[in-house]
């Protein structure tokens, strides 16, 4: 099984909304990452889990908050986001060898619109 | 900033014709990855050329790394209507778990 899989495909939240995304990988994957992505631009980094705990945090917003439950989950929790939040929102996992990047698998994203 | 620059932005050939696809990076690197985007989806892992290697093959694609130049081809040949998608290089800085995208490519192939 080489499948990350994303819930929810779509999501259109207010401003004042609380949401969360949701990612799950069953390849036994260490490594878990939250990418954005903006129309016609590459995915930028967010965040990296690295044996469910946090090892990267791109100086993201407070307003999105990661959380690593086990080895095959990875969630962001939103919050009070922005308009200019609403992206396609990309989680990959990959295996950690020796510190070296190696192959990342993708989900097929969740496109967000913030109203 | 990014650590991989693609040329050219856009592509446009005819089904059966090659596409090449280059990149160019600023700092030394583990490997350098390319991977594929169809239009609004997730990203599809295509081939990793680790820095010691020089040129490597899989299918109709074949990756050359020159790493005195900083600098990979993606080669696509034969191409066909399905190949149409963007095409972004990423590299990792080294000891870093961190993956850099490059701005990538829009390659169409016209059937």
């Amino acid at each position: 099984d080489t499948e990350v899989t994303q819930t929810p495909k779509h999501l259109v939240m207010g401003m004042t909304n609380k949401k969360s995304l949701k990612c799950e990988q069953h390849m036994g994957h260490r490594a878990m990452y939250w990418y954005k992505q903006k129309a016609k631009k590459p995915p930028e980094l967010m965040f990296v889990y690295s044996y469910e705990k946090l090892s990267i945090n791109e100086s993201v917003p407070s307003r999105f908050s990661p959380e690593c439950p086990n080895s095959s989950l990875l969630n962001l929790h939103l919050h009070a986001l922005q308009p200019e939040d609403s992206a396609l929102y990309l989680c990959a996992s990959s295996q950690v060898l020796a510190g070296f990047q190696e192959t990342q698998y993708f989900g097929p994203g969740t496109r967000l619109l913030v109203l | 900033s990014q650590q991989g620059e693609e040329d050219p932005q856009a592509l446009s050939i005819q089904e059966g014709e090659n596409a090449t696809m280059n990149c160019s990076y600023k700092t030394s690197i583990n490997n350098l990855q390319w991977y594929r985007q169809n239009s609004g989806r997730g990203l599809v892992h295509l081939i990793l050329i680790r820095s010691n290697e020089r040129e490597k093959h899989s299918g109709r694609l074949r990756v050359t790394l020159d790493t005195s130049k900083k600098s990979s081809s993606l080669l696509i040949t034969a191409s066909r209507a399905a190949d149409t998608a963007s095409y972004f290089c990423a590299t990792n800085q080294g000891g870093s778990e961190k993956l850099v995208f490059g701005k990538g490519t829009k390659l169409t192939v016209n059937p």
